[in-house]
């Protein structure tokens, strides 16, 4: 089942935060993160793998909490180029199993 | 550093025809997905292939539609007698191991008229 994503839709100054959260209803072993501009194809952000790991990128980083299903994707200090629409692709509950992506976010920053 | 090449980028086809997309993937990745996104929705997987053998084709419609990994060459996803309904954008990804991080490829826009 697809993984749900909210919110659907962030509106951010450049410099604020974002939080982007992905649930999901049945049990995880890894969650990834992409951001797609328009027309363009999806670019791999970070994959976390275990409960409760968080990893980071620049000003970008994840939380995996696997009890509760869910990731969040965490935005600071946002930049003119984060703007895009943001999945999160969830594999499970095996890691032989497929990528099944959310619902997105999409996430629009101005100046 | 070649990455994720398909082609064609834009493919325009009457109803009815044939559709083949060509997907290479990253140097050293031996698995290859194919996903289909229609205009402002998601990414729906579609069938997931390693050299020689198709490892879920779930979510493939099962009439019209298949795919092929070869030993040598590109990977193929190929609609017979397209529809108005298979205009889309197809995108293919790699990755080198089973459960790894995924990379696109700039995808495969079919318009069916």
């Amino acid at each position: 089942q697809q993984p749900v994503q909210s919110p659907q839709a962030v509106i951010l100054r450049e410099g604020e935060d974002a939080v982007i959260n992905c649930s999901s209803s049945k049990a995880l072993y890894s969650v990834h993160w992409y951001r797609q501009k328009h027309g363009e194809a999806p670019v791999f952000l970070m994959i976390l793998l275990k409960g409760g790991e968080q990893k980071g990128h620049e000003k970008i980083s994840a939380s995996f909490n696997e009890k509760k299903q869910q990731s969040s994707l965490y935005l600071t200090a946002s930049q003119l180029s984060y703007s895009g629409t943001y999945f999160c692709g969830t594999e499970g509950p095996y890691n032989t199993d497929k990528l099944i992506f959310g619902t997105g976010t999409r996430l629009q920053v101005f100046p | 550093n070649a990455g994720v090449m398909q082609n064609p980028r834009h493919l325009v086809r009457r109803r009815g025809q044939e559709a083949r997309l060509r997907c290479s993937p990253m140097k050293g990745h031996s698995h290859v997905y194919w996903y289909r996104q229609l205009p402002e929705e998601g990414l729906k997987f579609m069938v997931y292939l390693q050299k020689e053998n198709i490892i879920d084709e779930s979510g493939m419609p099962k009439e019209r539609f298949s795919a092929e990994f070869p030993k040598e060459g590109p990977s193929i996803l190929r609609i017979q007698q397209v529809v108005r309904g298979d205009s889309a954008a197809y995108f293919c990804a790699s990755s080198f191991g089973q459960g790894g991080e995924q990379y696109f490829g700039p995808g495969t826009r079919l318009t069916v008229t």
